[in-house]
């Protein structure tokens, strides 16, 4: 089963609206990266926090990280049409394997 | 444009052929990555090769055969495919595997469709 579990599995906001998505994880991490992937497309690292940062932030993106509830969240502040993808939690599930949440699908509505 | 280039873009094969994917990558990484993603699912690990040497293999099965050439280049060859074996096969590379900065660099995925 997936390391990462994602929710809301789909979300739609308006343009210039912020976009939460969460992510929880079974065991425990060294660090939590998060992906964004555009239909048919490859996947495109956004961010990494490690097991010792509660928050980092990059751009229009902030994320989280509560290992006490083994769980994450991504925010993107000001959101705008190219922000409309898939995004994904990874986490590492020994030693070089990098495993993926079930994603959470992102609509901008303009 | 991604740094991880594959290819086809796209393969149309039938149940009884052999073809091979291509991924090709020139940032020096040494760890690279085959992800199998079937639709509106995340992307799921096949193979890992580290040091040109193959270090995982996810339980796939045998009808899928990595190669790894040099530190630049890394196939797949596919022979007697299924149709369920449809999907986006994504090559990823990392500058290591392991440690604080195991980000993966993607490509943008070949589309097979087996027939």
């Amino acid at each position: 089963s997936q390391q990462g579990e994602e929710d809301p599995q789909a979300l739609s906001i308006q343009e210039g609206e912020n976009a939460t998505m969460n992510c929880s994880y079974k065991t425990s991490i060294n660090n939590l990266q998060w992906y964004r992937q555009n239909s048919g497309r490859g996947l495109v690292h956004l961010i990494l926090i490690r097991s010792n940062e509660r928050e980092k932030h990059s751009g229009r993106l902030r994320v989280t990280l509560d290992t006490s509830k083994k769980s994450s969240s991504l925010l993107i502040t000001a959101s705008r049409a190219a922000d409309t993808a898939s995004y994904f939690c990874a986490t590492e599930k020994g030693a070089q394997k990098l495993v993926f949440g079930q994603g959470t699908r992102l609509t901008i509505n303009p | 444009d991604t740094e991880v280039t594959q290819t086809p873009k796209h393969l149309v094969m039938g149940m009884t052929n052999k073809k091979s994917l291509k991924c090709e990558q020139h940032m020096g990484h040494r760890a690279m990555y085959w992800y199998k993603q079937k639709a509106k699912k995340p992307p799921e690990l096949m193979f890992v090769y580290s040091y040109e040497k193959l270090s995982i293999n996810e339980s796939v099965p045998s009808r899928f055969s990595p190669e790894c050439p040099n530190s630049s280049l890394l196939n797949l060859h596919l022979h007697a495919l299924q149709p369920e074996d449809s999907a986006l096969y994504l090559c990823a590379s990392a500058a290591v595997f392991k440690a604080d900065n195991s980000a993966l660099h993607f490509g943008n995925g070949t589309r097979l469709t087996v027939t």
